[in-house]
């Protein structure tokens, strides 16, 4: 699975959009794009997933850049309760695999009131 | 909230006993995940179970052992505990269908080991 890179920590006041980036230069076409935030003791939490088209739900927006080597994930108004680890994450899509979701450090998001 | 549930919430343990953990997965869902995180990292991926049995593992030693049972509850046991051990061990639970799959994770096991 392809390595992703992430700011260690950001910054956004409640109410703005957050903004958070991940590079994933060595991605390959077959591979997708997840996104799972962890607030503090408790278990991640799916957010959204993409393969190149961008996509949005409920929670988030994900934006995939056209050489889908980097990607940003939204929280358009932020709220104290966005404050979490996220984590971004980039594996296939197989159907007899293992599901495997490789880790990295994550950013840590700080709402601030 | 996931559906997917997991017991102990708290666990201590002296090293050397042995554990186990148990995980319920969400509805509908016939895959479970484990996963092992420590303070201040990401969760690692120790195993995945399907149709009951071991279907991908990580680098983890085979003292990590796990069982899934017909109603797709899991559980992770470990023997053996050493001090290491100690961490939030997370169930994750997902459908093993064509395409992209998200997991849901439960709220942890936070193991002990003294």
């Amino acid at each position: 699975d392809a390595k992703t890179t992430q700011p260690t920590s950001m910054d956004c006041a409640e109410g703005r959009a957050a903004n958070l980036p991940c590079n994933h230069s060595t991605i390959s076409g077959n591979e997708y794009v997840y996104w799972y935030r962890q607030i503090h003791s408790q278990g991640p939490q799916y957010i959204i997933h993409g393969l190149k088209n961008n996509e949005t739900n409920e929670m988030a927006s994900l934006i995939i850049t056209e050489d889908r080597k980097s990607s940003t994930l939204i929280l358009p108004h932020a709220t104290l309760r966005d404050t979490a680890v996220y984590y971004c994450i980039v594996r296939v899509a197989e159907i007899q695999g293992a599901q495997k979701l490789v880790f990295g450090q994550g950013t840590r998001l700080t709402i601030n009131p | 909230e996931t559906g997917v549930t997991q017991s102990p919430t708290h666990l201590i343990k002296t090293r050397g006993q042995q554990v186990t953990l148990r995980c319920s997965s969400q509805s509908g869902h016939n895959t479970v995940s484990w996963y092992q995180q420590a303070l201040g990292q990401g969760p690692q991926f120790i195993f995945q179970y399907y149709r009951e049995e071991e279907n991908g593992r990580g680098n983890f030693p085979p003292r990590f052992s796990g069982l899934q049972f017909p109603n797709y509850s899991s559980e992770l046991n470990v023997n053996a505990l050493e001090l290491d051990d100690s961490a939030l061990y997370l169930c994750a639970s997902s459908s093993l269908r064509e395409g992209p799959r998200e997991q849901y994770f439960g709220p942890g096991t936070r193991l002990t080991v003294t």
